[in-house]
């Protein structure tokens, strides 16, 4: 069974930093893009940030420079390094599954997603 | 950055269809996907590649993708497919990603 399972999420404060993993298992993670997708409580979803299965990486305007993406194949974790916190990033955040590539690109597999809040 | 507009809502009849439209920019030069999302959990990707099933996605389910404007279409709407609704793109230009601002469907 393919399963996508989040963690690292919490309270911090505005400036601080967390760092999200994704343990994935029932798939070749090394094959697959892969992303993260973030959704404010009572909002809509927003892609955050994605890494080809070649480790090149893609973010969100409103992340760049902030937060970086990695994956580590031979653990078959992906992870998100969030620094600089701000409330607005607060939300819950998703692993996502790549499917497709170049224009078709999207997400075929999510996990349940972990809790970020950004907060004094 | 490029955007994605959906209606915030479509109300419809069982047994009727559905239709959701997402506006973009030369969308039909991109690829649309849409997502099903059911309240407390995760999206559940219906359509790909402008037209095309996931394996377990009802048939009912149907897209198309043409000009400004990629259209979901849930034919003989039934109660489980009430749910919030999102297309997404890529954008090339950017390398990011674009989901559409939603549409809840309400099947009454």
């Amino acid at each position: 069974e393919v399963q996508l399972v989040e963690s690292g999420g919490g309270l911090v404060q505005p400036g601080g930093s967390l760092r999200l993993s994704c343990a994935v298992s029932g798939f070749t993670f090394s094959s697959y893009d892969m992303h993260w997708v973030r959704q404010a409580t009572g909002k809509g979803l927003e892609w955050v940030s994605g890494i080809d299965t070649s480790g090149e990486t893609h973010f969100a305007g409103s992340v760049k420079g902030r937060f970086t993406i990695s994956r580590e194949n031979a653990k078959n974790s992906l992870e998100l390094q969030m620094n600089s916190l701000r409330v607005g990033d607060t939300a819950v955040y998703y692993c996502a599954r790549g499917k497709g590539s170049g224009r078709t690109r999207c997400m075929d597999v999510w996990g349940k997603g972990t809790t970020v809040t950004v907060s004094s | 950055s490029y955007e994605l507009t959906q209606p915030p809502s479509v109300s419809v009849s069982p047994g009727q269809t559905a239709s959701i439209t997402c506006s973009g920019d030369k969308l039909g030069d991109k690829f649309a996907a849409w997502y099903q999302q059911k309240p407390g959990q995760s999206p559940v990707l219906v359509i790909y590649q402008d037209t095309r099933r996931p394996s377990g996605i009802p048939e009912r389910f149907s897209g198309s993708n043409s000009g400004n404007t990629a259209t979901l279409t849930i034919s003989g709407s039934q109660a489980p497919d009430e749910a919030d609704y999102y297309c997404q793109a890529w954008d090339s230009s950017t390398a990011e990603g674009v989901f559409g601002t939603g549409t809840r469907v309400t099947v009454l």
